[in-house]
């Protein structure tokens, strides 16, 4: 079964408006990890941000939030005042529990084009 | 900064090949994963490996296979390449727990 799930197969947005990305994971693991990673079309894989489950306060990362709803088992990503460089693939994964090896499960992706 | 290098950007193999992708990182990370990425579904993991000569299956891993002789490389290898496997392929190593470091990936084309 699909752990993550990326509704979003891609979007334009316009420059120097939010963006918010949706990604919905399913584990029952009280532990675990979401993550978000940027995919330019250079091809590498850049890491964005990083929500526990414990935590309390959504994280952050200058333009970068992640809304994190965990009794809706969602965490957006929330990228503000695009730009074209943020033109990219969005992927979301979710790594779960203590005893996992650090194995990131991942979405299917979101495509992003910020228009001028 | 960690740096994960992957040896090849671009492969093109004749079918029923002998392949072999390197990884190699350089910052002593336990963790090292092997992905392949296809248009809509994202990455599947196809192995990993938490120690020298220890490795795991991931999700799909018929049809190849993996050697970590030395913590810092990680070799993906592909028995006899099908058309099927043409992909791009990513290595990331992390330390236990924490979020990935990406190589830059190689696309394969087998023909």
């Amino acid at each position: 079964a699909q752990k993550i799930t990326q509704t979003q197969p891609g979007m334009f947005v316009q420059e120097k408006e939010a963006v918010t990305l949706d990604c919905t994971y399913d584990t029952s693991d009280p532990s675990y990890g979401l993550f978000w990673y940027k995919q330019p079309s250079s091809g590498e894989m850049i890491f964005l941000i990083y929500q526990g489950s414990y935590d309390q306060q959504n994280a952050t990362e200058g333009r970068y939030s992640l809304n994190f709803q965990k009794a809706r088992k969602s965490a957006n990503l929330v990228i503000s005042a695009s730009q074209l460089g943020d033109s990219a693939m969005y992927f979301c994964a979710m790594r779960e529990g203590i005893d996992s090896w650090g194995k990131l499960q991942f979405g299917a992706g979101t495509q992003v084009v910020v228009t001028p | 900064d960690v740096k994960v290098t992957q040896s090849s950007r671009y492969l093109v193999k004749r079918t029923g090949e002998k392949v072999f992708l390197e990884c190699v990182q350089d910052m002593d990370h336990e963790n090292m994963f092997w992905y392949r990425q296809d248009p809509g579904l994202g990455l599947r993991l196809i192995y990993f490996s938490y120690d020298v000569k220890m490795k795991e299956k991931g999700d799909i891993p018929e049809g190849y296979s993996v050697s970590r002789e030395k913590k810092e490389r990680f070799s993906l290898i592909l028995e006899s390449a099908s058309t099927n496997q043409t992909s791009m392929y990513l290595c990331a190593s992390s330390p236990r727990q924490y979020g990935y470091t990406f190589g830059s990936g190689t696309r394969l084309t087998v023909v």
